[in-house]
Formats: C-alpha cells, sequence, structure tokens
C-alpha cells in the first residue's frame, strides 16, 4: 500500500527567508511519481511541483524545488524566497504505476510573517 | 482557460437529509475525479471517471454515495442519507487524460464545504 507522511503540522517563516517543508512515502511501486500541492483559504488545490522517480535531478519550478532522496523515500518541498501569499496549506502527494490516484498525507499549515 | 466548476460552495444541512453536489470539469478533460477532504486531512478519492464509465469507485460509501457522469461532461455526486461523519469538503478534479507524469497532472475545483448538523 502506498502511504505519505507529513510530520509537521505547521510551519512558521519570515518573509523572504527559505523554507523546507517535510514528505516520506512507502510504496512497493517501482514507478511512481511525487506531487505538491498548494491549498490556500479559498479551498482549491495548486499543483506546484512534480516529480518523477526515474528522474535523475531534483525538480525546480520558480521559487519551488523538491529535494528528491529516493534511498530515503523522502521529497522535501523547498520554497525559496518566502513570500506573504506563501501562506498556506501544502500537502505532499503520490501517484503508482498503475493508477493515477493520488494519495495525500496530511499536510502542512505555512505562515508566513513580515 | 476555465478551471473547474464546483456548485455550490457552501452547504448545510440536517443528518438523515440528502443533498447533491455538481462538478464541471475543464473542457476536454475526459477523466473526472470526486475527493473528499475532511478537517485535517489530505483529500481520499472516492470515485474515478473516464469519460462517462466508473475507473475506481472503491473507496465510495455505496450505500449513501452515488455519483453519475452521463454525458461524459459534467457530474454530480449525491449523499442519501448523510451522516455527521459526511462533514468535510468535496473537490472535483479532472485531467485531459488518465496516465502518471506531469501530462496528466488533476486540476482541482474550489470544493463544496459541507456541514451536516
Amino acid at each position: 500500500a502506498q502511504k505519505i507522511t507529513q510530520t509537521q503540522p505547521g510551519m512558521f517563516v519570515q518573509e523572504k527567508e527559505a523554507v523546507t517543508l517535510d514528505c516520506t512515502y512507502d510504496t512497493s511501486d517501482p514507478s511512481y511519481g511525487l506531487f505538491w500541492y498548494k491549498q490556500p483559504s479559498s479551498g482549491e488545490m495548486i499543483f506546484l511541483i512534480y516529480q518523477g522517480s526515474y528522474d535523475q535531478q531534483n525538480a525546480t519550478e520558480g521559487r519551488y524545488s523538491l529535494n528528491f532522496q529516493k534511498a530515503r523515500k523522502s521529497a522535501n518541498l523547498v520554497i525559496s524566497a518566502s513570500q506573504l501569499g506563501d501562506s498556506a496549506m501544502y500537502f505532499c502527494a503520490m501517484r503508482g504505476r498503475d493508477t493515477d490516484k493520488l494519495i495525500f498525507g496530511t499536510g502542512t499549515r505555512l505562515q508566513v510573517f513580515p | 482557460e476555465a478551471g473547474v466548476a464546483q456548485s455550490p460552495r457552501y452547504k448545510i444541512i440536517e443528518k438523515r437529509q440528502s443533498v447533491a453536489f455538481w462538478c464541471n470539469p475543464i473542457s476536454g478533460h475526459a477523466t473526472l475525479y470526486w475527493y473528499q477532504q475532511i478537517l485535517g486531512q489530505g483529500p481520499k478519492l472516492l470515485i474515478q471517471f473516464q469519460n462517462n464509465g466508473v475507473v475506481d469507485d472503491s473507496q465510495l460509501p455505496k450505500d449513501r454515495f452515488s455519483a453519475e457522469r452521463l454525458k461524459g461532461v459534467d457530474s454530480t455526486l449525491k449523499i442519501q442519507p448523510a451522516k455527521l461523519e459526511d462533514s468535510a469538503v468535496y473537490l472535483c478534479a479532472s485531467s485531459l487524460i488518465r496516465g502518471t507524469g506531469t501530462d496528466y497532472e488533476q486540476y482541482f475545483g474550489p470544493g463544496t464545504r459541507l456541514t451536516v448538523t
């Protein structure tokens, strides 16, 4: 069975600083995808970044980067130069090889202060 | 490009009543998903459609929940009768086609927040 674990219920970061949100996963699939979504108070899930299990390089999307350590089964999200608008819930999710169902973690609430 | 539309945004009902949610996916998206997000948890897939056929409904409580996508476009999710534990946000998502990788990204709607009293 697939499982996502996010151990940080809440994180605080000062504006313009970098922050790392932790995510570990468990799967027996040899091929899988890892995702990070942002959920602001408005409720919709906004896709941030994707990492494939066979990708050799860590994914980057603007201020977002994914620190992928396959042997440790971790896929941490790094947000550089935090902005006040980054305050939201952040969810790590995974998808196995033979399914497009997303399995989500419990999320981390990030609060950015001036 | 218009995003995934959902209505209503909020709904309050009493237990044992029925309720229906509507979702209109992004134009051209063949795959549609309904997720349930209970407070403090991540979303959990309830049902997945490919066009108008069901791909996965293994976590749908079929004694009270039903969903349809008759013409392969918009979809309705119904709960009858509702229980207190059904209080949650119901998220609809769509993707162009099935599969893995970023080509098959799921796009989410704003959700419907259901409160059962």
